[in-house]
């Protein structure tokens, strides 16, 4: 079975571009998450979904982030306008259930010149 | 609030090995689940043991075991036979139940196992 999908792999743009990122999760999977990957702070999450419906988003860190779920088998996180601190590894999770395992996709690396 | 703990910023083992990954966390409650995470140098994040405090028995998968002792609220995790493959960044988690699903993370253990 394919596994959570995140495009691209790796993206490099200059400051105030704007940034998306795209996750196909597990089919059949209810959940999906958004996180964000950084030396300094560890693994955050930022946003989650339930059934295409964005449940808490209080990760988010600012404005400049929003993320979508048009339908079950794909998310967008976007950033506009990208700053350099938003560098980082981005990462897609989805699960069976809330308290089941998540999955992880490979992530993004993103870095903002 | 709840916190994990990973005292070992850094190991390393020769191949063949046994070696014991601590992760202690602070919570006040009952019900919640714990979660180890293996981080390759590829970046990925991969699922490598679930356990559930409500199970007294230590989960197991393969080389991969834990040793869960809810009164003291630990939760380590032993390779058995370690292997070249098992090189990595390990992470132990934390999710309460009746939350938001949200894994609480510790700092990671970067694991290195030497031919």
């Amino acid at each position: 079975d394919a596994g959570v999908i995140q495009s691209p792999r790796h993206e490099v743009t200059e400051m105030g571009q704007e940034v998306t990122l795209r996750c196909k999760p597990i089919s059949g999977h209810d959940y999906l998450f958004w996180y964000r990957q950084t030396m300094m702070r560890g693994l955050e999450l930022l946003i989650y979904f339930n059934n295409n419906v964005p449940i808490d988003d209080s990760g988010m860190p600012e404005d400049r982030f929003s993320a979508k779920m048009p339908n079950a088998s794909f998310s967008t996180l976007k950033i506009q306008p990208s700053e350099p601190r938003d560098s980082a590894v981005y990462f897609c999770a989805s699960s069976f259930g809330g308290y089941q395992p998540q999955h992880f996709g490979d992530g993004t690396r993103l870095s903002i010149l | 609030a709840q916190t994990v703990t990973q005292s070992q910023p850094e190991m390393s083992v020769q191949e063949a090995e046994t070696v014991t990954l601590s992760c202690t966390y602070d919570t006040s409650e009952s019900n919640y689940y714990l979660f180890w995470y293996k981080q390759p140098p590829s970046r990925q994040m991969i699922l490598v043991i679930r356990q559930e405090a409500y199970k007294q028995q230590n989960a197991t998968e393969n080389r991969f075991s834990v040793n869960f002792q809810k009164a003291a609220k630990s939760f380590s995790l032993k390779i058995s036979d370690s292997q070249l493959g098992d090189t990595a960044m390990y992470f132990c988690a934390f999710m309460k139940q009746e939350s938001n699903y949200q894994l609480i993370w510790g700092a990671g253990t970067k694991l290195i196992i030497k031919p």
